[in-house]
């Protein structure tokens, strides 16, 4: 398995603003995810975020909306831009071990309030 | 795509009693089917997987049973306790594919 952190784990956000959230991992994975949960709804997935090159979104997800970045093999960052009260979910990295097949493991959340 | 179905959407039991959620899916090339155990205010936990090469996957109280032809897989409970209420949401993918996940079940289990 994976332990995976994110950064931060909550925060209310004013409207028009961004937020850049932060994964994690404690080993070298080889896919990590982005997901968005809305409040009493099922994981959607926004994007797979690619070392070194773009991330690949998901259908309804744009890059100008949802920047990733993925500089390593352990870290991650989503950004949620010029953000609306919408924007209000639960945001989940995810990923995928060496080894560990399509097997996926997930972090902790990030809950976004926007106001 | 793939097409997840969940059932029910709750479920409430009695400390003790055995908890069933079923899931259908709608792609009969999906060949790893995962569930994952949300309790409130955590991230998704995987609690036991499933691949397409067997049919019951057993880990203590917790099972997985597979219908390929049927395309429906299931979570058991057994002997619940208080400490599995949560929501819980199963998913289906092919190979390295992405997941696609169920609605989620919430179950509550009362003393």
């Amino acid at each position: 398995s994976a332990v995976i952190s994110q950064k931060p784990s909550r925060d209310i956000c004013q409207r028009g603003t961004s937020l850049t959230i932060q994964c994690q991992v404690d080993s070298q994975v080889t896919m990590m995810f982005w997901y968005r949960q809305q409040p009493g709804q099922s994981l959607t997935l926004i994007a797979t975020a690619n070392q070194g090159s773009e991330a690949t979104y998901e259908s309804g997800f744009v890059i100008d909306k949802f920047p990733i970045s993925r500089p390593n093999l352990t870290f991650s960052t989503l950004t949620v831009s010029n953000m609306s009260p919408e924007d209000s979910s639960i945001y989940l990295c995810s990923v995928r071990t060496p080894g560990g097949l399509d097997t996926q493991y997930f972090g902790p959340g990030t809950r976004l309030t926007v106001l | 795509g793939e097409n997840v179905e969940q059932h029910p959407s709750t479920l409430s039991v009695q400390e003790g009693d055995s908890a069933v959620i079923k899931c259908t899916y709608s792609d009969s090339a999906s060949n790893y089917f995962p569930w994952y155990k949300q309790e409130l205010g955590k991230g998704p936990q995987l609690i036991i997987d499933i691949r397409s090469n067997v049919g019951e996957k057993k880990d203590q109280r917790i099972a997985v049973t597979l219908n390929k032809t049927a395309k429906h897989f299931s979570l058991h409970i057994t002997e619940t306790q208080p400490e599995d209420s949560a929501v819980y949401f199963c998913a289906a993918s092919q190979g390295y594919s992405t997941l696609t996940f169920g609605k989620g079940t919430m179950l509550l289990v009362s003393p």
